[in-house]
């Protein structure tokens, strides 16, 4: 059983430019979070989704981010314009119907920018 | 929102030793808890879980313990090994309780000494 996946490890993008980040949840699972981590600091929760429902967004900034989980498909974290303090690793996370609070990390995409 | 802090950010310990991680939290409604590890470019995992009904909880040289009274839990690693080497993090459920994203602390980098 395959974990949670995301791609790209790594993104290198220039200001101005668009940062797509995907996110495959472990298979069975409907939940998907995604959380920031600037260095040196703990995850910062940005978003909560369900397939096709973003369920709180509280923690995203409200311009420039959105993030999407589709029936099908991975769900996608996009930063338009993106700023150099944009630069961090994202992380996307899943849970099963069940077993909701208990979350499942990927590896993170690290984004740098120039 | 909820808030999380740890009381130390490197703690270095021999090889052998037990180790005690703290945290502190602030919402007195949060009934779930979670200890994270992560490792150098890698997403936290999962390490053990507590809930608000209980005071301790065991699992393989892991110990999480709750005191409810002081917001406060912690979490015992019995004889270190060098794989233990990581940054640890509490976190709780972002608004309390049920299906959320997840408040980190900021962490505890755990140093493995020879």
């Amino acid at each position: 059983n395959a974990g949670v996946m995301q791609n790209p490890r790594h993104l290198v993008r220039r200001r101005g430019q668009e940062a797509r980040l995907r996110c495959s949840p472990m298979k069975g699972h409907s939940h998907v979070y995604w959380y920031r981590q600037l260095p040196e600091e703990g995850l910062k929760f940005m978003v909560y989704l369900q397939k096709e429902n973003i369920i709180d967004e509280s923690g995203m900034p409200k311009e420039r981010f959105s993030a999407e989980f589709p029936k099908e498909g991975p769900s996608i974290l996009r930063i338009q314009q993106v700023v150099r303090g944009d630069s961090a690793a994202y992380f996307c996370a899943s849970s099963p119907d069940d077993r909701l609070n208990e979350q499942f990390f990927g590896p993170g995409t690290r984004l740098t920018v120039l | 929102g909820e808030s999380v802090g740890l009381h130390l950010p490197t703690l270095s310990v021999q090889e052998g030793d037990n180790s005690i991680i703290n945290c502190a939290y602030s919402n007195s409604a949060s009934d779930y808890f979670i200890w994270y590890k992560q490792e150098s470019g890698k997403g936290p995992q999962f390490i053990i879980d507590i809930r608000s009904n209980m005071d301790k909880r065991q699992g393989q040289r892991v110990t999480v313990l709750l005191n409810k009274t002081v917001k406060h839990l912690s979490l015992q690693i019995a004889a270190t090994q060098p794989g233990d080497s990581a940054v640890y993090f509490c976190a709780v459920p972002y608004s309390g309780g049920g299906a959320d994203g997840l408040t980190f602390g900021k962490g505890t980098h755990l140093i493995i000494q020879p």
